[in-house]
């Protein structure tokens, strides 16, 4: 049961675009579509922003995006907000019917 | 609306126990697996463990294995969390989450947490 790697931080400054990548293993990421995205403000409930790996639950701005290629999933968020400013983590179902999150990555606006 | 409130964190000696509990509203409870997510100070998410809709079926993370049970009240529409032989890298905010119809579905709603502090 091993995190998902993500970069610790990104940056990119309102209007931009940018992407969180997430890397796993044959056990997981690569194994399953099964792939979820949550931002996280300190101190609030995590929102999921991108499940089973590409798709968009109801009132998720269609900025955010997902895609995965083999072990790797990644996240884009196109024309950064200052609202988006917040940790990023990706999520994958594991074999033996556990879950694996990544380390988090903290997305700042500048 | 979907709502979970998450009771029952606290201080707690090593070694102890803790129970935490889980309000569900807003949704059929019976009808959806639910996990619990923990979140040590300055770290990230750490997936903890699941539960059928049903109960029948229970996963958990190798961290907890053997220590923690969850269980669930379908008629109440609560989720627990058994907590025994607390270890001082328990301490963490856990949150409990709404999942899908089966134990592979997406974690899709969270709750605010509940802060659990083992300490001597």
């Amino acid at each position: 049961q091993s995190a998902l790697t993500q970069p610790a931080s990104v940056s990119g400054s309102p209007g931009q675009s940018i992407t969180i990548s997430c890397t796993g293993t044959s056990s997981d990421v690569g194994s399953y579509n099964l792939v979820s995205w949550y931002q996280h403000h300190p101190g609030k409930a995590p929102k999921l922003m991108i499940y089973e790996g590409s798709k968009r639950p109801s009132g998720v701005s269609n900025r955010f995006s997902g895609s995965k290629s083999g072990n790797m999933a990644s996240l884009t968020i196109s024309g950064l907000q200052a609202e988006d400013e917040a940790d990023y983590y990706c999520c994958s179902y594991a074999r033996s019917s556990t879950w694996v999150f990544g380390g988090g990555t903290k997305l700042t606006v500048l | 609306q979907v709502q979970l409130v998450e009771s029952g964190g606290g201080v707690v000696q090593p070694g102890r126990s803790l129970r935490l509990s889980c309000a569900a509203s807003g949704f059929t409870f019976s009808n959806y697996a639910m996990h619990w997510v923990r979140q040590a100070p300055g770290k990230g998410l750490e997936w903890v463990a699941v539960i059928s809709y049903d109960g029948s079926n229970k996963y958990y993370a190798d961290s907890v294995k053997g220590r923690f049970t969850i269980s669930r009240d379908n008629s109440k529409n609560t989720l627990f969390m058994q907590m025994n032989s607390l270890r001082v890298e328990d301490t963490a905010v856990y949150y409990c989450a709404k999942g899908g119809a089966a134990v592979a579905g997406t974690l899709g709603y969270w709750g605010q947490g509940t802060l659990v502090t083992v300490s001597s």
